[in-house]
């Protein structure tokens, strides 16, 4: 079984739907994140969360939030969707060293297409 | 602050091999990386490099560092159609463990 899960895998939408995005891990980290990733702009973070009281906002939040349900569950909700948040998800989770060695261990997506 | 910039797209032939640039303007990075994004699938954890070394050779992969012009690169020997994917390079700082990306490098073997 895959250790970071993401659904829906792909999901079409319109204009002003509300859309949430879930991630469950068994990898046991704490470390959770969100990002997009649109052609040319590589991956932009969106959320991330140190732990389950711990929720910070990435370079592009506005228009997102998330929960932290568990340290298993991270989920990313577009309150008001619109088109220009047609993208692939990726959801993350890491346990870093304290040398600051992160390695991130992704899902496998989430394409979501704002009509 | 962190940026990490890349080229967008090579084309190889099977059997040659390619190198893929990264440039990163952050000089207190700590561990550099190179993440493989297979079609339809997520990120994984290709290689990495910490960041008082110059050089380090992995199987088919040779990561060469050049802290003096913060330039980073991956060179992959005897490419293969299984390496045709989207490499991102990827930087951490001590103290602030999120990953800056790069945009990402296409890269298309042809048989």
């Amino acid at each position: 079984d895959a250790d970071v899960t993401q659904t829906p895998r792909n999901r079409i939408t319109k204009t002003g739907k509300r859309i949430m995005l879930e991630c469950s891990q068994t990898k046991g980290h704490d470390r959770m994140y969100w990002y997009r990733q649109d052609p040319g702009l590589g991956l932009r973070l969106i959320y991330y969360s140190f732990d389950v009281k711990d929720i910070n906002k990435g370079e592009i939040s506005d228009g997102y939030s998330v929960s932290r349900q568990a340290q298993a569950k991270f989920s990313l909700s577009l309150e008001s969707a619109i088109p220009n948040q047609t993208a692939l998800y990726f959801c993350a989770t890491s346990d870093p060293l304290g040398t600051g060695y992160n390695e991130q261990f992704f899902g496998p997506g989430t394409r979501l297409t704002v009509l | 602050g962190e940026d990490v910039e890349q080229s967008l797209f090579l084309s190889v032939r099977e059997g040659d091999s390619s190198v893929i640039n990264c440039t990163y303007t952050d000089s207190s990075s700590t561990y550099l990386y190179w993440y493989k994004q297979e079609p339809g699938a997520g990120l994984q954890l290709l290689t990495y490099i910490f960041s008082n070394m110059d050089m380090k050779q992995d199987q088919r992969l040779t990561v060469l560092l050049n802290k003096k012009d913060k330039h980073l690169s991956l060179r992959i020997a005897d490419t293969q159609t299984g390496d045709s994917a989207i490499y991102f390079c990827a930087e951490t700082t001590y103290g602030n463990n999120r990953l800056a990306f790069g945009k990402g490098n296409q890269v298309v073997v042809i048989p």
